[in-house]
């Protein structure tokens, strides 16, 4: 079965940092773009950050550039989101998602979520 | 950075029902557009790539067309499981952006 699974999520206060991870099976991980998307609580999806199979290609949203890194682990089938300098405006559930397609200076091609993990909570607060 | 308008930002319909939803992107984006549905509490869905394309598994009263600017969404014949949010995702240009969802009651 096709599976993403996240962890890592939690209560954290302002300025401090979380590191996400996102399990992948049932597929082979290494071929496919993965990606992270948030939702704020009660508010609409918000895509955060890409990256191409063999970390060729790395994008961030500017609302988080800066403060947050993506990474993976191919042998391990991981996704990773190191977040720093958190911010109350971070709070939300934080879904990795499968892209089949690519992105490559400045526009992606074929880039739909096609598998998404069941979330994690992040929530920034004092 | 694109601005996807989608509308109406919530819509009530009955069973049966034909139900469109539209989604406007500030500028051209060909056909780099996807729609989604999110069921409450749960993670999206992808159910139609490339503005026309029906996600493999997905019931055929789902439909997209359009391309450019103007982007449609149809569900042909509303079922109760319909009920969620949908929203359209363009990514043509980075950032990748969202639409800011419909929701949908019945």
């Amino acid at each position: 079965e096709v599976q993403l699974v996240e962890s890592g999520g939690g209560l954290v206060k302002p300025g401090g940092s979380l590191r996400l991870s996102c399990a992948a099976s049932g597929f082979t991980f290494r071929s496919y773009t993965m990606n992270w998307v948030r939702q704020a609580p009660g508010k609409g999806l918000e895509w955060v950050s890409s990256i191409s199979s063999s970390s060729t290609n790395i994008y961030y949203s500017d609302s988080v550039k800066g403060r947050f890194t993506i990474s993976r682990d191919d042998a391990k089938n991981s996704l990773f989101l190191q977040m720093n300098s958190l911010r109350a405006e971070d709070t939300a559930t934080y879904y990795c998602a499968r892209a089949e397609g690519y992105c490559s200076g400045g526009s992606c091609y074929k880039l739909a979520f096609d598998v998404w993990g069941q979330g994690t909570m992040v929530t920034v607060s004092s | 950075d694109i601005q996807m308008t989608q509308s109406p930002s919530s819509l009530s319909a009955s069973v049966g029902d034909r139900v469109t939803i539209t989604c406007q992107a500030s500028q051209d984006i060909r056909n780099s557009l996807n729609w989604y549905q999110q069921k409450p509490g749960r993670a999206p869905k992808l159910l139609i790539y490339d503005a026309s394309n029906l996600e493999t598994g997905v019931p055929s009263r789902f439909s997209g067309s359009g391309s450019g600017t103007d982007f449609t969404f149809t569900i042909s014949t509303l079922q109760p499981e319909d009920i969620a949010t949908y929203y359209c995702h363009q990514y043509d240009n980075l950032p990748i952006t969202f639409g800011q969802g419909t929701r949908l009651e019945i």
